[in-house]
């Protein structure tokens, strides 16, 4: 959409294939993760979380991957679909039991039919 | 149905002017928040409210006001004083400020200064 990452990175895949979006998140002592859809011109939506505990949580066709040895976190979509075409963007909580999280700038998902 | 709702979608300022931009949820949480978003970058936090009749500072409060006289409403007054409020705004709330808790977003208002 017109607010949201005109110059974000783009990930191309073909319709049925499975996706991976990946985030480098910034701060070690961070312990809860989340990952939003944004579409053009709405707000984000709430795909996953997972906490520092985790390496890996499933949902519905969607898994988190979270290492934390690299500060890596990635969002796998399977049999991507359409409807998936949006900004994907992770969020850190910062501080454990508080409200400040840092969010990544996103990348774009473009399903190819 | 319960949400986050935010009006108006779309909204046209002259320079020099107020405008307060509405974030209603009725998911009965405690905590909202108001981000500001803009092309290339994350989410950057404007104000926060963890309880009613109390909110704090986010890291770009400056030119920004708030109020929380109700649980459902935390409105947002963008003043004269922002430099550059053209952006898309976004509230949230949350159950909890003080736990670790999903962030549910509103469709957003697309604030744009003439």
């Amino acid at each position: 959409g017109e607010s949201v990452g005109l110059h974000l990175p783009t990930l191309s895949v073909q319709e049925g294939d499975n996706s991976i979006i990946n985030c480098a998140y910034s701060n070690s002592a961070s312990d809860y993760f989340i990952w939003y859809k944004q579409e053009s011109g709405k707000g984000p939506q709430f795909i996953i979380d997972i906490r520092s505990n985790m390496d890996k949580r499933q949902g519905q066709r969607v898994t988190v991957l979270l290492n934390k040895t690299v500060k890596h976190l990635s969002l796998q979509i399977a049999a991507t679909q359409p409807g998936d075409s949006a900004v994907y963007f992770c969020a850190e909580n910062m501080a454990p039991g508080t409200y400040k999280y840092i969010f990544g700038t996103g990348t774009r998902l473009k399903v190819l039919a | 149905d319960g949400g986050i709702t935010q009006s108006p979608k779309y909204l046209f300022r002259k320079e020099g002017q107020n405008v307060t931009l509405s974030c209603e949820q009725n998911l009965n949480h405690d905590a909202m928040y108001w981000y500001r978003q803009d092309p290339g970058q994350g989410l950057r936090l404007i104000y926060y409210s963890q309880i009613v009749n109390d909110f704090q500072k986010g890291d770009i409060a400056e030119g920004y006001s708030v109020s929380r006289e109700k649980k459902e409403s935390f409105p947002l007054t963008v003043t004269s004083a922002q430099k550059n409020p053209t952006a898309f705004y976004l509230c949230a709330s949350s159950p909890s400020g003080l736990a670790q808790n999903e962030q549910f977003f509103g469709p957003g208002t697309r604030l744009t200064v003439l």
